[in-house]
């Protein structure tokens, strides 16, 4: 079983400010990283699948970037929205091509008006 | 499109009942999966499926059962539910052509008394 960790737990930001929370991740055997957001009463929607160390995405206002050497990876919202509260989950999958994936525990983003 | 979608929304059952949780997609993924998600846990894979006719292990196996019947179809029973089932099952789907992130069903909430 894969060690993903991610942090902080939880997060509380105003409207408009950026944020970055961090994923951490097994370094050897590596395959992908994926990044995922989870807003109440909807379903795990992909934002990111990261496959080369130094990889930067971009989604509007969300980045990330990765390091597969060290094994971490920053989500960052910019100018953070209301509608950006959910809770980011980041995966793993372990060496695999599939999508076999180890999730971490998510960090639950709530930005207030 | 309806994408990947499951069957029921909600279940509830009493210890040792049976069950089949359905879930079907029309996104031509190659593999399907079956996780569970409960509080303070993160999601955990039950079952994958890499491939049509192919079926395998995940996380947490342990009490439940899958069948890939054909490219769409994916079910999970439980034979003899048990109290520690409660929880929430998604069903997802992935493919090599979209870097294998998963794409997600609505979820089943199954709660057993």
């Amino acid at each position: 079983i894969l060690n993903v960790e991610q942090s902080p737990q939880s997060l509380h930001v105003q409207e408009g400010d950026s944020t970055n929370f961090t994923c951490s991740f097994p370094s050897s055997n590596f395959y992908a990283l994926h990044w995922y957001r989870w807003e109440t009463a909807k379903s795990p929607e992909a934002l990111f699948v990261m496959t080369l160390n130094g990889d930067e995405k971009k989604k509007g206002r969300i980045s990330a970037t990765l390091n597969t050497k060290e094994g971490y990876s920053y989500l960052y919202i910019k100018g953070s929205q209301p509608e950006d509260s959910a809770t980011y989950l980041c995966a793993d999958p372990g060496g695999t091509s599939y999508g076999k994936l180890t999730f971490g525990q998510g960090t639950i983003l709530t930005v207030h008006p | 499109n309806a994408g990947v979608t499951q069957t029921p929304k909600f279940q509830v059952l009493k210890t040792g009942q049976s069950m089949t949780l359905q879930c079907a997609q029309d996104m031509n993924h190659n593999s399907m999966y079956w996780y569970r998600q409960d509080p303070g846990m993160g999601l955990r894979l039950i079952y994958y499926s890499a491939s049509e006719g192919t079926t395998d292990k995940g996380e947490v196996p342990n009490g439940y059962n899958v069948s890939r019947l054909n490219k769409r179809e994916f079910s999970l029973r439980l034979e003899s539910a048990a109290p520690s089932q409660t929880s929430v099952y998604f069903c997802a789907g992935s493919r090599p052509g979209q870097a294998e992130k998963l794409f997600f069903g609505s979820g089943t909430q199954l709660s057993v008394l």
